[in-house]
């Protein structure tokens, strides 16, 4: 079985300030992670995606995560908020096997305070 | 390239009523999903198709959820009867192949309330 935790369902920040969204992960076997971004009234948009090949990893609009297996941790940072952050990010586990299930965590709402 | 495509965006139905959603995957892409997201949830899988064929369907309320995807290309699905619980945003997903690291792409999503 597989799982995912997202700690804090609400985080806010001021404008320039780092962003770290917390996920830790529960998975039998090796992982996919990703982060993704949901703005209101719109469908989920992948920000990264985790696949074994580097443990820091580049995304879109300045994020970044990084795994770290012995924490079971995929935590989304972004050095300096912006206004257009503010949204709903979604951390998701998804195993190589077994049809590649995808699991989501519950959200976190960024907000960005100017 | 064209996104996944949902309809309707919005319906409002009365609980016992039956409703449907479609959804029109990219163009390609094998796999196609449905989602269920209750407001302050994160996406929860109720069907999995690979082509026309279902992979998992597990948490799909069977009961009352029915889901088809019969050419392999776009898919619906069905609420018959619906009930309050089902309030909720279904979403609908496509990605090349599962069991890889490709991403999955989400539709806007059709939101359903029951009243």
């Amino acid at each position: 079985a597989q799982s995912v935790t997202q700690l804090g369902s609400h985080v806010s920040v001021s404008e320039g300030a780092l962003v770290l969204l917390r996920c830790n992960y529960s998975s039998s076997v090796p992982p996919y992670l990703f982060w993704y971004v949901q703005y209101p009234n719109q469908g989920l948009q992948l920000l990264l995606k985790y696949t074994s090949a580097a443990t820091l990893v580049k995304g879109i609009n300045g994020f970044e995560a990084e795994f770290k297996k012995s924490e079971t941790s995929f935590h989304l940072t972004k050095p300096s908020a912006h206004m257009s952050d503010a949204a709903e990010y979604f951390c998701a586990v998804r195993s190589n096997t077994n049809a590649g299930k995808s699991t989501f965590g519950d959200g976190t709402t960024l907000t960005v305070k100017p | 390239e064209a996104g996944v495509a949902q309809s309707p965006r919005y319906k409002i139905i009365e609980k016992r009523q039956s409703v449907a959603f479609w959804c029109n995957p990219i163009s390609g892409h094998a796999t196609l999903y449905w989602y269920q997201q209750i407001l302050g949830q994160g996406p929860k899988l109720l069907i999995q198709f690979q082509n026309n064929g279902v992979v998992d369907d597990s948490q799909l309320p069977k009961d009352r959820f029915s889901a088809e995807r019969l050419k392999g290309v776009d898919s619906t699905l069905k609420i018959q009867p619906a009930k309050l619980e089902d309030s909720a945003v279904y979403l609908c997903a496509s990605s090349l192949n599962p069991g890889t690291a490709n991403e999955q792409y989400f539709g806007p999503g059709t939101r359903l309330t029951v009243t």
